[in-house]
């Protein structure tokens, strides 16, 4: 099976630096995504890793370490419109794509 | 304009009454998934399909059926609602999952279902 976890909630101040952690145990592995969710809207796509290292996108960066079945998106210069749930998702033995609870950032003046 | 397309966006309805929640995506992807979402268990995975009259179940499929006809449509169907399938749910697509850069998925505004 796939288990995923990641904090439920977090608090971070505009203009700040916030890291979201995931870690994973999965059966195979082929990819990791992360994705924003604003409060009643679809979940949008950020970035995606599928070898060690870091993807930087702006103000956002991903950190994969597939030894250590760990992830974590970093946000930069935080905004208001942060403020949202951020998924993590990986991609297992037979393609399977099994997303974590999402971690809630509020983001405060 | 890219898009996935779902609807009803809200629908309330009784125990029992069959229901179709329509999908249709304009980026020739061949993967579709349904997902619901509840609050404190996520995204979890209904169905999914790799490509036309290829469909797989997910992690949660009972009470739900699907069609996959053509590559554009995947309806969701409910064919005796009870009041646990009240839920958000998502219809996405995409080129396919694994591990090519350019496969995340591409989620529909949601359906927000009450049954009653």
């Amino acid at each position: 099976g796939q288990n995923i976890d990641q904090p439920t909630e977090m608090t971070a101040t505009e203009g700040a630096i916030v890291q979201i952690n995931c870690t994973y145990q999965t059966s195979g592995f082929n990819g990791l995504f992360w994705y924003q969710q604003h409060a009643g809207e679809a979940p949008t796509f950020l970035s995606y890793n599928v070898l060690d290292g870091l993807e930087e996108k702006g103000r956002f960066s991903s950190f994969l370490s597939r030894s250590k079945g760990y992830s974590y998106l970093l946000l930069k210069e935080l905004q208001m419109k942060d403020s949202a749930s951020y998924l993590c998702a990986v991609v297992g033995g037979y393609q399977k794509v099994t997303f974590g609870i999402g971690t809630k950032l509020q983001v405060i003046p | 304009e890219a898009q996935v397309t779902q609807n009803p966006r809200y629908l309330i309805t009784v125990t029992g009454k069959k229901l179709t929640v329509t999908c249709s995506q304009n980026m020739n992807h061949e993967y579709m998934s349904w997902y619901r979402q509840d609050p404190g268990l996520g995204l979890r995975q209904i169905y999914y399909s790799m490509n036309v009259e290829v469909t797989d179940k997910g992690d949660v499929p009972e009470g739900y059926k699907v069609s996959r006809k053509e590559k554009r449509n995947f309806p969701l169907i409910l064919e005796s609602p009870s009041p646990n399938q009240t839920s958000l749910y998502f219809c996405a697509s995409s080129k396919g999952p694994g591990n090519s850069y350019n496969s995340p998925l591409h989620f529909g505004n949601g359906t927000r279902l009450t049954v009653t």
